[in-house]
């Protein structure tokens, strides 16, 4: 069994959705990291959070550590929102980090 | 300010050809990774090195070797490719000591096809 579970793995959305995307752990962590790959590949990170709930424009994350549950949502979906996104925690102290497999988001006009 | 770079973003070699993949980030981060990923799996970590001068194995070294002479550069070298070794990898970098952040910094990835 992975240690990052996703899902869904694939995600079609129509303009203007509202969408969600979920993460689960079976280990302790100190973050977990959320992560967007377009379709160009290249990484860039999202949020960082260990508890509680972030927010970035129309990103939210948030994370129930009793549950070992995090989920990224988007608001007011865009095309240009279409990536894949990697859920990724940081296992006890240490600064590596056990991925998901990701979830391809495709966002239609 | 770059950020981390890759070189090459491309290139095939022949089963049994060796290579060197090099990174270089301009951030001062004292750890640096390597990662490979392959359709259907998640990022996996190759090596990894906390700081200049070390270095340690993560889930999938077989196969390479890594040196890292200076904080800022690091490099991933296959001794003798093979086509399971056809991937992309990406390098990263992450400073702990930034507000106990772990956040990474990922360069652009290099396509690789052993044939």
């Amino acid at each position: 069994k992975n240690e990052v579970e996703q899902s869904p793995q694939n995600l079609t959305a129509q303009e203007g959705e509202f969408i969600t995307i979920n993460c689960s752990y079976s280990v302790g962590i100190s973050a977990l990291h959320w992560l967007q790959q377009h379709p160009g590949g290249g990484i860039v990170s999202l949020f960082m959070l260990s508890s509680g709930k972030k927010k970035h424009g129309r990103l939210i994350a948030t994370i129930n550590i009793q549950e070992k549950h995090s989920s990224l949502h988007i608001t007011a979906s865009h095309p240009r929102d279409s990536a894949v996104y990697i859920c990724a925690v940081s296992v006890g102290g240490s600064e590596k980090l056990v991925f998901g497999k990701g979830t391809k988001l495709t966002v239609n006009p | 300010n770059a950020g981390v770079t890759q070189t090459p973003k491309f290139q095939v070699l022949k089963t049994g050809q060796s290579m060197t993949l090099q990174c270089a980030q301009d951030m001062n981060h004292n750890s640096m990774y390597w990662y490979r990923q392959d359709p259907g799996m998640g990022l996996r970590l190759i090596y990894y090195s906390a700081s200049e001068g070390t270095t340690d194995k993560g889930e999938v070294p077989n196969g390479y070797n890594v040196s890292r002479l200076n904080k800022r550069e690091f490099s991933l070298r296959l001794e003798s490719a093979a086509p399971s070794q056809t991937s992309v990898y990406f390098c990263a970098s992450s400073d702990r000591s930034l507000a106990a952040s772990y956040e990474q910094y990922f360069g652009p990835g290099t396509r690789l096809t052993v044939t």
